[in-house]
Parts: structure tokens; C-alpha cells; sequence
């Protein structure tokens, strides 16, 4: 079945620096969805990119959808204690199943 | 508007017991997937349901697991004869399509096995 890998596992950063998640798919996805899990919560969808080469904006947040709709990237600019969590992305995996990838847990050092 | 009611929050049982786990998805949602998620892990997909359908349960242990979402009530997913290894965060989530855009998650159950 088609997976949908993601990276870093875990990133460190200092507060106010950037970060970024990748997500990669091995094949063409229809669309992507970003989620996110703060430590003890449950995922809050953020968002969903369909169309090739799409760029949508969240105040700090910048999610990418590539040209050939095989992957994604989430940017966070000039992070934040509470931006603290678990970044998912998600592709449709069989028809009607969404596929999760195994999530970026960021950690903010004040 | 009420968002995706998960309940219990937390739920203690001793092996063999059964644990059954309750989500009521959001206003004028008819679709709704169960998902497992351990410590550390992404979601793990279980089954998906229609109201009154089993659409697609691939991602479910064929035994001592079942789920179904009844024309009235809630969904329900069922662990008979729980082991150790069911100890988890079951999540349930809704959508207003079958066609696996958003989800919108409940605040899930935290399963115990002791």
C-alpha cells in the first residue's frame, strides 16, 4: 500500500528559529493534509493542499505541496513555545483511507 | 457545535476483560474512522464506517476486535478479551465526506491494560 514517509522524526530548535517537515510520498497524491498533535492531545487538522505547486499561509506556518504532487513541506518561521507538538501529514492511502506518516515532533528551548 | 465526543477518557481493564470504546462524530458527519496510536507513533488507520456500514476494515485484527456505528448512537469499538499489547490511544475521527480530506478528531480514549 502506499506510504507516505516523513521527516526529521524529532527536531530540537531554539525558540525563534525556523523549522521545517518534510513529507514524501512514492507516488502522486491527490491531496495532503498537515495535522497537529500537541503532547497528550489529538491531531487538529491544519490544513490541505491539493493542487500542484500550491502554497498556503498560516501566520508563521507555510505549507508547500510539490510541483509533481509527491511530497510537502511544512515551514514554521521564528517558532514559538506553544508551537510544541507533533506535525503530521496525511495522503489518501486506498480509496477512501487517509495514510499518516510517522510525524515530526518539534521541541522548542526557551 | 459540539466537536467529536470520545468517551470514555480513560479506561482501566485487567487482561481478558472487554473494553468498549464510544465516539460520537460531529454534527452532520455520517463517516467515521478509528485509529490506534501507541507512545512515540503515528496513527495507525482501523476501520472506517458509514452509518450502519463497515466500509473498510483493513487495518483491524480480525479477532477480538469489531466496530460498528449504528443508525442511532454512537460508533463503538469493541476489544474483547483484552491483552497488554491493547494498551494505546484509540482516536476516532469524523468527516462530512467519505473521500479522505479532513478529519476532525475526537480527544481520544487512553487504554490501560493491567
Amino acid at each position: 500500500g502506499q506510504q507516505v514517509m516523513q521527516i526529521p522524526q524529532y527536531q530540537h530548535v531554539q525558540e525563534g528559529e525556523d523549522f521545517t517537515t518534510y513529507c514524501n510520498s512514492s507516488t502522486t497524491l491527490s491531496n495532503i493534509q498537515w495535522y497537529k498533535q500537541r503532547p497528550g492531545g489529538h491531531p487538529v487538522f491544519l490544513i490541505q493542499l491539493v493542487k500542484s505547486g500550491e502554497v498556503k499561509k498560516q501566520k508563521r506556518l507555510t505549507f508547500q505541496f510539490g510541483e509533481a504532487k509527491k511530497n510537502s513541506s511544512l515551514h514554521i518561521t521564528a517558532t514559538q513555545t506553544t508551537d510544541v507538538g507533533t506535525y503530521f501529514c496525511a495522503g489518501p492511502g486506498g480509496s477512501y483511507i487517509p495514510t499518516f506518516g510517522r510525524g515530526t515532533s518539534l521541541i522548542v528551548h526557551p | 457545535n459540539a466537536g467529536v465526543m470520545q468517551n470514555p477518557r480513560h479506561l482501566v481493564r485487567r487482561r481478558g476483560q472487554e473494553a468498549r470504546l464510544r465516539c460520537s462524530p460531529m454534527k452532520g458527519h455520517s463517516h467515521v474512522y478509528w485509529y490506534r496510536q501507541l507512545p512515540e507513533e503515528g496513527l495507525k488507520f482501523m476501520v472506517y464506517l458509514q452509518k450502519e456500514n463497515i466500509i473498510d476494515e483493513s487495518g483491524m485484527p480480525k479477532e477480538r476486535f469489531s466496530a460498528e456505528f449504528p443508525k442511532e448512537g454512537p460508533s463503538i469499538l469493541r476489544i474483547q478479551q483484552v491483552v497488554r499489547g491493547d494498551s494505546a490511544a484509540y482516536f476516532c475521527a469524523s468527516s462530512p465526506t467519505g473521500l479522505a480530506y479532513e478529519q476532525y478528531f475526537g480527544p481520544g480514549t487512553r487504554l490501560t491494560v493491567t
